[in-house]
C-alpha cells in the first residue's frame, strides 16, 4: 500500500524559514518522479515544484522560485521542501503526490499524502 | 507559461443530471490533461487521464474527452456521491499547473 506522510509544518513569521519532509512507503520511490502541491484554505490545489528520481531535474512554480527548494534523499524514501522568505501567502497545506509511473515527469499524480499545514503570519 | 481555465466555476444540478465541465489550456497540452476529484476535507483522487483515459476503480459514469487546448469531464448521472471540487491538471511540461476548479454541488 502507497503511504505518504508529511511532517514539519507549523506557525512561522514572515520571512522565516521551515523545511518540510515527506516519508514514501510502499512503492519504489528512487524510480519516481516526487511532486509538492498546496492549497490555501479555501482555495484550489496550487503545483508547487517536482523533481525527478535522481534529483537531475527539478521545476518550480513562478510564485516559490528562488525561495523554495525541492531535494529528496532516497537511501531514506524522503522528499524535502527547504522554505525560505516564507510570505503570509504561502499559508497552506502542503501534500506531497506521487507520479502515477516510473522515471517520467508526463504522467498524473495517483497518491497524495495527507499534507501539513504551513501558517506564516506575525 | 500555459494557463489553465476551468468554467463553470460551480455550478447545482439534479441527481440524474448531465454534467459537464470545461478546461481550457492557452496553448495546445496535446492530450496531457488529467481530472481530479476532491471531496471535502479529503486528499485528490485521480479520475481520468490522458484527457479520456478512465482511471482504475472509478465509475464509468465520469468521461472526459478533449485534446489541444479543450477539454471536458462530464458526469453522465450525477450522484449525491459526486459532491466535490474538481480540477484538471495539464502534465505536458513544467509548469504543471492546475486549473482553478469547479465545485459541484446537488441542487
Amino acid at each position: 500500500e502507497v503511504q505518504l506522510l508529511e511532517s514539519g509544518g507549523g506557525l512561522v513569521q514572515p520571512g522565516g524559514s521551515l523545511r518540510l519532509s515527506c516519508t514514501a512507503s510502499g512503492f519504489t520511490f528512487n524510480n519516481h518522479v516526487m511532486t509538492w502541491v498546496r492549497q490555501a484554505p479555501g482555495k484550489g490545489l496550487e503545483w508547487v515544484s517536482s523533481i525527478s528520481s535522481g534529483s537531475v531535474s527539478t521545476y518550480y512554480a513562478d510564485s516559490v522560485k528562488g525561495r523554495f527548494t525541492i531535494s529528496r534523499d532516497n537511501s531514506k524514501n524522503t522528499l524535502y521542501l527547504q522554505m525560505n522568505s516564507l510570505r503570509a501567502e504561502d499559508t497552506a497545506v502542503y501534500s506531497c503526490a506521487k507520479l502515477s509511473s516510473e522515471n517520467t515527469f508526463r504522467v498524473p499524480l495517483d497518491y497524495w499524502g495527507q499534507g501539513t499545514l504551513v501558517t506564516v503570519s506575525s | 507559461d500555459i494557463q489553465m481555465t476551468q468554467s463553470p466555476s460551480s455550478l447545482s444540478a439534479s441527481v440524474g443530471d448531465r454534467v459537464s465541465i470545461t478546461c481550457r489550456a492557452s496553448q495546445g497540452i496535446s492530450t496531457y490533461l488529467a481530472w481530479y476529484q476532491q471531496k471535502p476535507g479529503k486528499v485528490p483522487k485521480l479520475l481520468i487521464f490522458s484527457a479520456s483515459t478512465l482511471q482504475s476503480g472509478v465509475p464509468s459514469r465520469f468521461s472526459g474527452s478533449g485534446s489541444g487546448t479543450d477539454f471536458t469531464l462530464t458526469i453522465s448521472s450525477l450522484q449525491p456521491e459526486d459532491v466535490a471540487s474538481y480540477y484538471c491538471q495539464k502534465y505536458n511540461s513544467a509548469p504543471f499547473t492546475f486549473g482553478p476548479g469547479t465545485k459541484v454541488d446537488i441542487k
